[in-house]
C-alpha cells in the first residue's frame, strides 16, 4: 500500500527559530493534508494541498506541495511556544477517505 | 454541534476480554474511520466506512470489527483483546469528497493487560 515517510521524527528549537518538517512518497499523491496534534489532544486539520507546486500560507506557516506531487513540507517561521505538538502529513490515495498518515514530527519549543 | 464524540475516554481490559468503542458524529458526514496511534508509528487506519451499510478494511484491521447501521454511529469492536492492542484510538469523520478534511474525536486510551 501507499507509504509516506515523514522526517524528522523529533525537532527541538529555541523560541524564535524556524522549523520544517518533510513528507515524502514514492508514488504520486492525489492530495496531501497537514494536521497538528497538541500534547494530549487529537489531530486538527490545518490545510489540504492538491495542485502540483502549490504553496499556501497561514500566518507563520507555509505549506508546499512538490512539482511531482511526491513530497510536501511544512515550514514554521519564528516558532512560538504555542507551536508545540506533533505535526502529521496525510496523503490522499485513489480511494476516497483512505488517507495514509506519516509518522509525525514532534516539535518542542524551548522558551 | 458536538462534532465527533468518542466514549469511553479511558479503558483497561484484561487479555481476552471484548469491548466496543463508541463513535458518533452529528454533522451528517458520510465518511467515518477508526485510527490507532502508537509512538513513532503515526496514525494507522483500522477500518473505514463511506456510508451506512458500507465498511472496508484499512491498514491494520486484524482483531477489530466494525459496522455502520446508521450515518451517525460507527462502533469499533475488539473481539478478544490482546496486549498488542494497547493504543490510543481515534474516530474521525469527513463530509466532503473534494476536501477530505477529517474531524477527529478526542480519543480513547486503551490498555490491555
Amino acid at each position: 500500500g501507499q507509504q509516506v515517510m515523514q522526517i524528522p521524527q523529533y525537532q527541538h528549537v529555541q523560541e524564535g527559530e524556524d522549523f520544517t518538517t518533510y513528507c515524502n512518497s514514492s508514488t504520486t499523491l492525489s492530495n496531501i493534508q497537514w494536521y497538528k496534534q497538541r500534547p494530549g489532544g487529537h489531530p486538527v486539520f490545518l490545510i489540504q494541498l492538491v495542485k502540483s507546486g502549490e504553496v499556501k500560507k497561514q500566518k507563520r506557516l507555509t505549506f508546499q506541495f512538490g512539482e511531482a506531487k511526491k513530497n510536501s513540507s511544512l515550514h514554521i517561521t519564528a516558532t512560538q511556544t504555542t507551536d508545540v505538538g506533533t505535526y502529521f502529513c496525510a496523503a490522499g490515495g485513489t480511494s476516497y477517505g483512505k488517507l495514509t498518515f506519516g509518522q509525525g514530527t514532534i516539535l518542542t519549543v524551548h522558551p | 454541534n458536538a462534532g465527533v464524540t468518542q466514549t469511553p475516554k479511558f479503558q483497561v481490559l484484561k487479555t481476552g476480554q471484548s469491548m466496543t468503542l463508541q463513535c458518533a458524529q452529528d454533522m451528517n458526514h458520510e465518511y467515518m474511520s477508526w485510527y490507532r496511534q502508537d509512538p513513532g508509528m503515526g496514525l494507522r487506519l483500522i477500518h473505514y466506512s463511506v456510508g451506512a451499510g458500507i465498511t472496508d478494511q484499512g491498514e491494520v484491521p486484524n482483531g477489530y470489527n466494525v459496522s455502520r447501521s446508521t450515518t451517525e454511529d460507527f462502533p469499533l469492536r475488539l473481539l478478544s483483546a490482546a496486549p498488542s492492542q494497547t493504543s490510543v484510538y481515534f474516530c474521525a469523520s469527513s463530509g466532503d469528497r473534494r476536501n477530505e478534511k477529517l474531524f477527529f474525536g478526542s480519543g480513547t486510551q486503551l490498555s490491555v493487560l
